[in-house]
Parts: C-alpha cells; sequence; structure tokens
C-alpha cells in the first residue's frame, strides 16, 4: 500500500516569502501525484498533478512542484506567497491504473502568511 | 464553487436515527468516493464507486452503507451511528478515461456530529 510523508506540519511565512513544501512517497510502483490546497471553510482545490513526462509541473495560483522519482519525492514551491495562500496543503498520491483507486493523502501542512 | 454537490451541509443525528448522506455530480463522472475526514486531519478513503459499481471498501463499518443509484448520484446511508464517527464527509467524482487516475473533484462536505 502507498503512504505519503510530509514533514511541515505548519509553517509560517511573511508575504513575498519563497515557499517549498516537502512531499514524500512510498509506492513499490508507478504513481500518480497530486497537491491539493483546503482554504479555511472551503472544499479541497487540486493546486497540480504530475501524471508523466517532465518532472516539472506547473499548477494554478503560481505553485509548481518537482518530481524527484530517485527520491520519491514531490515537493510544492512558490517563488512568492501571498496572504491569501494561508490555507492547508495535502500532497496525494495514487496508484498509476486505469481505474479509480485510493487516493492517500499526506497528513497536511497549514502555511500562515503573515502581512 | 465546487462542482460536486453535498447535502445536507451539516447534520445531527442520535446514535439511533437513520439518516442519509447524498452527493451529486453533472461532469460526466463515472467515479465517485466518499472519504472521512477528522479535525486537522487528512481525508481517508471509505468507498469508491466505478460505473455505479462498488470497487473498494476500506473495510469500513456496516453502519455505513452506500448506494449509488446512477453515473450523478452517490449517497451514504447512515444508521446506529457511534459519537467517533462524528467527523466530515467529503464526496469526490472523478473521470474514467485514458490510463492515468483522473484527478478528483471534492464537495464542500457534510459535517456529522453524532451525539
Amino acid at each position: 500500500a502507498q503512504s505519503v510523508s510530509q514533514h511541515n506540519h505548519h509553517v509560517i511565512l511573511s508575504e513575498a516569502a519563497s515557499l517549498e513544501l516537502g512531499c514524500n512517497y512510498s509506492y513499490g510502483g508507478t504513481v500518480n501525484l497530486f497537491w491539493y490546497v483546503q482554504y479555511p471553510g472551503q472544499h479541497l482545490q487540486l493546486l497540480l498533478k504530475y501524471f508523466s513526462g517532465d518532472p516539472l509541473v506547473k499548477g494554478i495560483k503560481g505553485f509548481e512542484a518537482e518530481f524527484i522519482k530517485s527520491k520519491f519525492s514531490f515537493n510544492l514551491r512558490k517563488p512568492s506567497v501571498q496572504w491569501s495562500d494561508t490555507a492547508e496543503y495535502f500532497c496525494a498520491v495514487t496508484p498509476f491504473t486505469g481505474t479509480a483507486s485510493k487516493l492517500t493523502f499526506g497528513t497536511g501542512t497549514r502555511l500562515q502568511v503573515t502581512l | 464553487d465546487t462542482e460536486v454537490t453535498q447535502t445536507p451541509k451539516h447534520l445531527v443525528m442520535g446514535m439511533t436515527n437513520k439518516k442519509s448522506l447524498k452527493c451529486e455530480q453533472h461532469m460526466g463522472h463515472r467515479a465517485m468516493y466518499w472519504y472521512k475526514q477528522k479535525a486537522k486531519k487528512p481525508p481517508e478513503l471509505m468507498f469508491v464507486y466505478s460505473y455505479e459499481k462498488l470497487s473498494i471498501n476500506e473495510s469500513v463499518p456496516s453502519r455505513f452503507s452506500p448506494e449509488c443509484p446512477n453515473s450523478s448520484l452517490l449517497n451514504l446511508h447512515l444508521h446506529a451511528l457511534q459519537p467517533e464517527d462524528s467527523a466530515l464527509y467529503l464526496c469526490a467524482s472523478s473521470a474514467l478515461v485514458g490510463v492515468s487516475n483522473q484527478p478528483q473533484h471534492f464537495g464542500d462536505g457534510t459535517r456529522l456530529s453524532i451525539l
């Protein structure tokens, strides 16, 4: 079974600071990788996804993530955060299959951006 | 606004009650999911439906009974729940195309409280 680790549980940054959130997964086969964001009081939204190809993927709102297969990592980055980025961020993984399969989430990172 | 609609938004019930949670999507997705999310925790998968058939049951107690009456609707029937079942119940849907797991789209959830 797959598992996901997010080592940063709570991150506090000032506006305009750069962001990197760590995500490592464990699975013996090929995976699809996702980052989801949950703004306060809102539903989970997809930030970006990796299926195959270019390991550097760009998502919405200026976020990007890099898949490093040798490190089983899929870290999320943003060069300059804004106050509106305050939210909970979840890394998630699912086995690479052609059917609906289990999406496993990491424990989440709470990002707090101060003015 | 999310394209996955869940009703009710809040539900308070006693341990002997029978109630149902409803989920609806009109994106043509043929995979639908139920998740349970406790406070400050990531969502945990409960059930997966593919083409209206139950494909994954994550060893969920029988007091939770899912139903997929058609490709747009997903229900979760509740009976004899325990206080520890109080949580946010999330519904999600995804397309079934190609060989990659397409991203899941989440609803706002139903916040369930068991008295």
